[in-house]
């Protein structure tokens, strides 16, 4: 079955320091991997993707995560956090083929917090 | 891409009740689902809401307590029925464009 872990609950950085949210995930097959943002009191917001395509992937707001099947891992990080940055960080695998049904798993989420 | 719109954005309901969210899309979809997430905690799945036929439900979702109905390829909603305090929880609705999933702002419900 499918799973993904993170693999720390809460992440303080101080303001202009590298930020790294670690996940690792478990699949049967070459997943599809996912880092979606929560701000309070809003919705979800994707930050960037993996679907076997190059391992290290770009997203927004200078977010950026690796791809490592070798220690099944799928960090984010980001060279030099931001204020803005504050928010939850949810690790998430798709349901592989052939189901291919769209199902999301949620890991249980990372709260970073950035220090002026 | 997909724009999703959700309401109530929230709401207070007393317990035994019952409460509709609606789910609109702003394109045609194929796959759309529904999410609960409880206070201090992640998303899990409750159910995946099927055009023209009845919804799939997640282990420990039961039909009776949470109706979906998916009328079209833009719209769904989700009925909490029978309320306690225990379902007090965010509920997301999601719809899936391409390999992406999009999410709405979410319904904040209160059971008092």
């Amino acid at each position: 079955a499918q799973s993904v872990t993170q693999l720390d609950s809460h992440v303080s950085v101080s303001e202009g320091t590298p930020v790294l949210l670690r996940c690792n995930y478990s699949s049967s097959y070459s997943p599809s991997l996912f880092w979606y943002v929560q701000h309070p009191n809003k919705g979800l917001q994707l930050l960037l993707k993996y679907t076997s395509a190059a391992t290290l992937v770009k997203g927004i707001n200078g977010f950026e995560a690796e791809f490592k099947k070798s220690e099944t891992s799928f960090h984010l990080t980001k060279p030099s956090a931001h204020m803005s940055d504050a928010a939850e960080y949810f690790c998430v695998v798709s349901e592989p083929p052939p189901s291919n049904t769209g199902k999301l798993i949620f890991g249980q989420g990372t709260t970073l917090q950035v220090k002026p | 891409s997909a724009v999703i719109s959700q309401k109530p954005s929230r709401d207070i309901c007393q317990r035994g009740t019952s409460l509709t969210i609606q789910c609109q899309v702003d394109s045609q979809v194929t796959m759309m689902f529904w999410y609960r997430q409880q206070p201090g905690q992640s998303l899990t799945l409750i159910a995946t809401a099927n055009q023209g036929s009845e919804a799939t439900y997640e282990s420990g979702f039961v039909i009776d307590k949470f109706p979906i109905s998916r009328p079209n390829l833009t719209f769904s909603t989700l009925t909490v029925s029978n309320m306690s305090p225990e379902d007090s929880s965010i509920y997301l609705c999601s719809a899936k464009s391409g390999t992406e999933a999009f999410f709405g702002q979410g319904t904040r419900l209160t059971v008092v």
